[in-house]
């Protein structure tokens, strides 16, 4: 079975500085990772995701992601943070055989202080 | 391109009442799924269809249901509505097959309150 697992509820970070915020996750195949934020009364919104090729992926708002294989993580980061980045965050995992659904993460709120 | 649109934004019912949701896909996606999101529980997956046919079930009683007609909109209902039904329901699409790596993109929801 898929699971994905984010070990904080809530990141805090300056602004301007850097932010990491974790994922992990289990899957029987090789995995599909992605991840999503939501912004207030809103639906979520793509970042960014990891098929296959280059461990690290850059996507949307500046956000990139390190896939590590062996330690089955997925953590999102940013080199310099924004107030505007504040928001909840989503890591998900969809497992490559065919017909699996998505699995989320809890989420991960941050914060980001001015 | 349109993104994809749900239909109502909100929704106000009381239990035992049944409800449905609509949520039309972006142009061209053929699979749309259903999640419920709650500040408990998170977001938990409802159901896939893909090409009118469901794909993938969630861990929900029977009383959640779907379907996808021929031009890929999703109708999700609920019956005999409960108190914990009270959800914001999300609906995402994404292009192609499911199980692919394709990513989905995601409605504003639909924010149910059951009183």
């Amino acid at each position: 079975a898929q699971s994905v697992a984010q070990p904080e509820d809530q990141v805090n970070v300056a602004e301007g500085n850097p932010l990491t915020v974790k994922c992990t996750y289990s899957v029987s195949g090789n995995p599909y990772l992605f991840w999503y934020v939501q912004y207030p009364n809103r639906g979520l919104q793509f970042l960014l995701k990891y098929i296959t090729g280059d461990n690290l992926v850059k996507g949307s708002y500046g956000f990139e992601a390190e896939f590590n294989k062996s330690q089955t993580s997925f953590h999102l980061k940013k080199p310099s943070a924004l107030v505007s980045d504040s928001a909840l965050y989503f890591c998900a995992v969809r497992d490559a055989p065919e017909g699996q659904n998505f699995v989320f993460g809890p989420g991960t709120r941050l914060s980001v202080l001015p | 391109k349109a993104g994809v649109t749900q239909t109502p934004r909100y929704l106000i019912k009381t239990r035992g009442q049944q409800v449905t949701l609509s949520c039309s896909p972006i142009s061209g996606h053929r699979s749309v799924s259903w999640y419920q999101q709650t500040p408990g529980q998170g977001l938990q997956f409802l159901f896939e269809y893909f090409s009118e046919t469901q794909r993938n079930k969630g861990n929900f009683p029977g009383r959640f249901s779907g379907r996808q007609f021929s031009n890929s909109r999703s109708e999700m209902n609920v019956s005999t509505l409960e108190l914990g039904d009270s959800a914001l329901y999300l609906c995402a699409s994404s292009f192609g097959t499911s199980g692919g790596g394709g990513e989905q993109f995601f409605g504003p929801g639909t924010r149910l309150t059951v009183l």
